[in-house]
């Protein structure tokens, strides 16, 4: 069975503040593909970041990063700079070959940022 | 925009009614997937459509059914609807199973 943990319910911070978000994930697959999703109140999830699990490199994408550790199950993703258009839900999935394309989602955080 | 349409927007039943739900994937995508997101969670899988058969299915009953057309768009239809089944019902296409890119949605209130 698959699982993902957002413990992070919601979060506050004020504008050009760096966010991280935590995501921890059960599989028993050994290749599988985590993800990072936004939803924004209009209610369309949009597509972050893809990493698959053979590759643990961290990158940055502008003002997006991420951290992945398979070590302890983590892919936490960091908003930096965070600006208020930043505000959402952002939800982490999980998709493994034992069940590939039924994607495992987390209970989502959500990010409020003040001017 | 991803390009994945979802019709309607949004849509009021009473229980034990019908409801279709439809869904145009993105140009070039074969794969629709079908997930059903109750206020304040994580969307949940429901099924997915690869090439016009049905390819994965979570934990739905059978009154969830589902089509995928020669032309990839696809159905959700959900029969005698129930108070739970109110939600934000979202279509994602992808090419086979890869990354899903997602439509609007389209809200479901069950009275």
């Amino acid at each position: 069975a698959q699982k993902v943990t957002q413990a992070q319910t919601e979060i506050s911070v004020v504008e050009k503040e760096d966010v991280t978000l935590d995501c921890v994930y059960e599989t028993r697959d050994t290749t599988y593909y985590l993800f990072w999703y936004k939803q924004p109140p209009s209610g369309e999830l949009v597509f972050l970041i893809r990493r698959n699990s053979f590759d643990e490199q961290n990158e940055i994408s502008g003002r997006y990063s991420w951290n992945f550790q398979k070590s302890t199950s983590s892919f936490n993703f960091t908003i930096t700079a965070s600006q208020v258009v930043d505000s959402a839900v952002y939800f982490c999935a999980l998709s493994g070959v034992g069940s590939w394309g039924k994607f495992q989602f987390g209970a989502g955080t959500q990010v409020v940022v003040t001017p | 925009e991803t390009g994945v349409t979802q019709s309607p927007t949004h849509l009021i039943k009473t229980r034990g009614q019908q409801v279709t739900l439809r869904c145009s994937s993105q140009s070039g995508h074969n794969t629709v997937s079908w997930y059903q997101q109750a206020l304040g969670q994580g969307p949940q899988f429901i099924f997915q459509y690869y090439r016009e058969e049905e390819n994965g299915r979570g934990n739905f009953p059978p009154r969830f059914s589902g089509l995928q057309f020669p032309n990839y768009s696809s159905e959700l239809n959900v029969n005698a609807l129930e108070l739970d089944d109110s939600a934000l019902y979202l279509c994602a296409s992808s090419w086979d199973r890869g990354t899903q890119y997602f439509g609007p949605g389209t809200r479901l209130l069950v009275l």
